[in-house]
């Protein structure tokens, strides 16, 4: 237990479906994350919040949509997703953001299959 | 951007056997983390090492700044020790990135 959780832990979609994958974290931090792991590849980071403001946007597809409505909530909003998008999506929160020497807590990932 | 280069890629063991897992970097950096990330897929931090040596139980880690590497040590390992092995770090100068390495895979046999 890191103090990070996801909902769901799998989800299946097709490609004209629209859904929202869910993170919070318990621990108080400010900063929070969302990574693409996909297979043979090393995690990517897709998008950092700091205080709820966005501060990185990794070239990420515009069918990718993050929302982060307080410092412990964040939403990636997923619509006509393609199937390489399948993969392991990760949520990560720090105290403040980790180029300053921040530990980084995971959460236990959402399995996604676009169909 | 910086680069991070895990070894080996794959390792097998035989249970009570030691390790040592090795991450390069090719650039200064200011953080330096170990996580396992175990067969769900659940990434656990290990440590946090920009440089010097820690120690936890039957892990340990060392970074040396200077050449650019930090070693993970794992001893009399166990079956619970399988899974994946990364190592991230964030530059010196920049922005507040975590670079991941593309992990050694560890898998103890019993």
């Amino acid at each position: 237990e890191t103090g990070v959780t996801q909902t769901p832990r799998h989800l299946v979609m097709g490609m004209t479906n629209k859904k929202s994958l869910k993170c919070e974290q318990h621990l108080g931090h400010n900063a929070m994350y969302w990574y693409k792991q996909s297979a043979k590849k090393p995690l990517e980071l897709m998008f950092v919040y700091n205080f709820k403001e966005q501060t990185e946007n990794n070239s990420v597809p515009s069918r990718f949509s993050p929302e982060c409505p307080n410092s412990s909530h964040l939403f990636l909003h997923l619509h006509t997703l393609q199937p390489e998008d399948s993969a392991l999506y990760l949520c990560a929160s720090s105290q403040d953001l980790t180029g300053a020497g921040d530990t980084q807590y995971f959460g236990p990932g959402t399995r996604l299959t676009v169909l | 951007g910086i680069q991070v280069e895990q070894s080996p890629p794959d390792l097998i063991l035989q249970e009570g056997a030691n390790s040592t897992l090795r991450c390069n970097f090719s650039d200064s950096v200011n953080n330096l983390q170990w996580f396992h990330q175990n067969p769900w897929g659940q990434l656990i931090n290990l440590f946090y090492i920009p440089s010097g040596t820690k120690q936890n139980g039957r892990l340990s880690a060392t970074t040396v700044a200077t050449e650019r590497y930090s070693l993970l040590y794992i001893s009399s390992s166990q079956t619970t020790d399988s899974g994946v092995y990364f190592c991230a770090v964030g530059p010196n100068f920049g922005n507040e990135k975590l670079t991941f390495g593309t992990g050694t895979r560890l898998t103890i046999i019993p």
